[in-house]
């Protein structure tokens, strides 16, 4: 079955970008969802359709989609950001998520 | 305001069986498909099923297939997930999840969260 590949962890400074990447074969062609999970939460949707935002996420997220590899990008990240965070896509018979990456915020 | 509340988690020995429930509100439930998702605790998240809106299609993880139902009460906003031949594998934190959709497979993203209810399989 598809395979959706996240790196287990990134860090980042406060004030910097983090970039979250996301691989599978082809990914480019599928429909890329991302959600933010902080601990003890339920996750909550911050990206989908590859690049739209729900309101009230902020600005500084925003989502591509090429090729192999999907991106979630977060730009002047705060110490709010720091959280779980997971790529997802329907694969025709089954809604898979990646294994998720934890940001740190230094 | 969307509001999604599980109910029912619960310690149940392997073997065993038992139902969650999902009330909703603050949005037309009849219309939009729902699903469920679980996650052991400090692990990733894991689909488990998902149910269309009126026509009430029904999909399935293959871990949970032939053991799990998922079904809904649009009546009384209402969805469920019978969990039946537990085993250890299965304790998690299981969350209620609404569809941007009104049918399930379509790509579509999960816009609401409920805040889960926790399953324990144990002896």
């Amino acid at each position: 079955s598809y395979v959706l590949t996240q790196p287990p962890s990134i860090s980042v400074a406060p004030g910097k970008t983090a970039t979250l990447a996301c691989g599978g074969d082809n990914i480019g062609r599928r429909s890329v969802h991302w959600y933010q999970q902080k601990p003890g939460q339920a996750p909550l949707l911050v990206i989908y359709y590859d690049v739209k935002r729900p309101s009230g996420v902020p600005e500084r997220f925003s989502g591509s989609n090429s090729g192999d590899t999907a991106t979630l990008t977060i730009t002047m990240v705060e110490a709010g950001d720091e959280a779980d965070y997971y790529c997802q896509i329907w694969d025709g018979v089954h809604l898979i998520f990646g294994g998720g990456t934890r940001l740190t915020v230094l | 305001e969307v509001q999604l509340v599980e109910s029912g988690g619960t310690l149940v020995p392997p073997g065993g069986s038992l139902s969650l429930s999902c009330a909703a509100s603050g949005f037309t439930f009849w219309s939009q498909a729902m699903a469920w998702v679980r996650q052991v605790p400090g692990k990733g998240l894991e689909w488990v099923a998902g149910i269309s809106g009126t026509n009430e299609d029904t999909f399935y993880a293959d871990s949970v297939r032939g053991r799990f139902t998922v079904s809904r009460d649009n009546s009384r906003a209402t969805l469920f997930l019978h969990l039946s031949g537990l085993t250890v594998e299965d304790t998690a934190i299981y969350y209620c999840a609404r569809d941007h959709n009104h049918y399930f497979a379509s790509g579509t993203p999960l816009d609401y969260w409920g805040q889960g209810a926790l399953v324990t399989v144990s002896s």
